[in-house]
C-alpha cells in the first residue's frame, strides 16, 4: 500500500487557519486521498476525500498538489472543537474492496 | 439516525474469560467493519463484513478472536480466552458500499481491560 507521512503534531490558535499537510510521493494513479480526525475518546471521523482537483465541504477544504504528491487539509477557522488526530489515507479503489488503513496521524492543538 | 451504537461502552474482565462485544451498524449500510485501537500499534482493521458475509479477517489476532455478522443489523466480536494484552478499544465501523463515497462511520468504542 502507497504510504503517507504526516508531521506527528501541530498547533493552532482558535479562529486561525490550520494547514495540515500530507505526503504522498509514491501515489498511484487510483489512490483516493482520504482525511478522518478522531477526537478525544471518540471514534474516527470522515472529513474529506479528493482525487485529483481541490475539495471544500462544511468541515474542511483539501487541496490536492499538482502531482499529487502531497496535499493539504484546510480548516478555514479553527475551534477548540477541532483539536484532534487527523489521518491521511491512501485509499486504492481497485479490486472487489478498498479498505481503510490508518497511519499514525498528525495531533492537532489548538490553544485558546 | 443514531449512528453506529455499540455495547458496552467499558468491559472489564479477568484472564481467561470471554468477552463479547456488540455493533449494530447504521439501517441500509452493507459494509461492517471491527478495528482494534492501541497505544503501541494504533488503529488496526480486524475484520470486515460485505452483506454480512466475512470477506476479509486476516487482521485478526488469533485464534482466540472470532466475528460474526448474523444478520444486516447486528455484529458481534468474540475473544475467548481473553488475555490482558487484548485490552484495546474497540472500534466498529459502517459504510454503504465500500465507503468511497461517504467514507466510513464509526462508533464510540467499547474499551476493554483485561486483567
Amino acid at each position: 500500500d502507497a504510504k503517507t507521512t504526516q508531521p506527528n503534531s501541530m498547533e493552532s490558535n482558535e479562529e486561525e487557519p490550520v494547514h495540515l499537510p500530507c505526503n504522498h510521493s509514491t501515489i498511484s494513479g487510483t489512490d483516493y486521498i482520504h482525511w478522518y480526525r478522531q477526537l478525544p475518546s471518540q471514534g474516527p471521523e470522515y472529513v474529506i476525500h479528493g482525487l485529483t482537483s481541490n475539495v471544500n465541504n462544511r468541515m474542511a477544504s483539501l487541496a490536492i498538489a499538482e502531482d499529487r504528491k502531497s496535499s493539504t487539509l484546510i480548516l478555514h477557522r479553527a475551534t477548540l472543537r477541532d483539536a484532534a488526530v487527523y489521518y491521511c489515507i491512501l485509499w486504492n479503489y481497485g479490486g472487489s474492496q478498498g479498505n481503510l488503513i490508518f497511519g499514525k496521524g498528525t495531533k492537532l492543538s489548538v490553544k485558546p | 439516525d443514531a449512528g453506529v451504537i455499540q455495547s458496552p461502552r467499558h468491559e472489564v474482565t479477568e484472564m481467561g474469560q470471554e468477552v463479547t462485544l456488540r455493533c449494530k451498524p447504521i439501517s441500509g449500510h452493507n459494509s461492517l467493519f471491527w478495528y482494534r485501537q492501541t497505544m503501541m500499534r494504533g488503529l488496526e482493521l480486524l475484520i470486515y463484513f460485505n452483506n454480512n458475509v466475512p470477506i476479509d479477517d486476516s487482521g485478526m489476532p488469533e485464534d482466540r478472536f472470532s466475528a460474526k455478522m448474523p444478520n444486516a443489523s447486528f455484529s458481534t466480536l468474540k475473544i475467548q480466552p481473553s488475555e490482558p494484552r487484548d485490552s484495546a478499544v474497540y472500534f466498529c465501523a459502517s459504510s454503504f458500499g465500500p465507503g468511497r463515497a461517504y467514507g466510513y462511520t464509526f462508533g464510540s468504542g467499547t474499551r476493554l481491560t483485561v486483567v
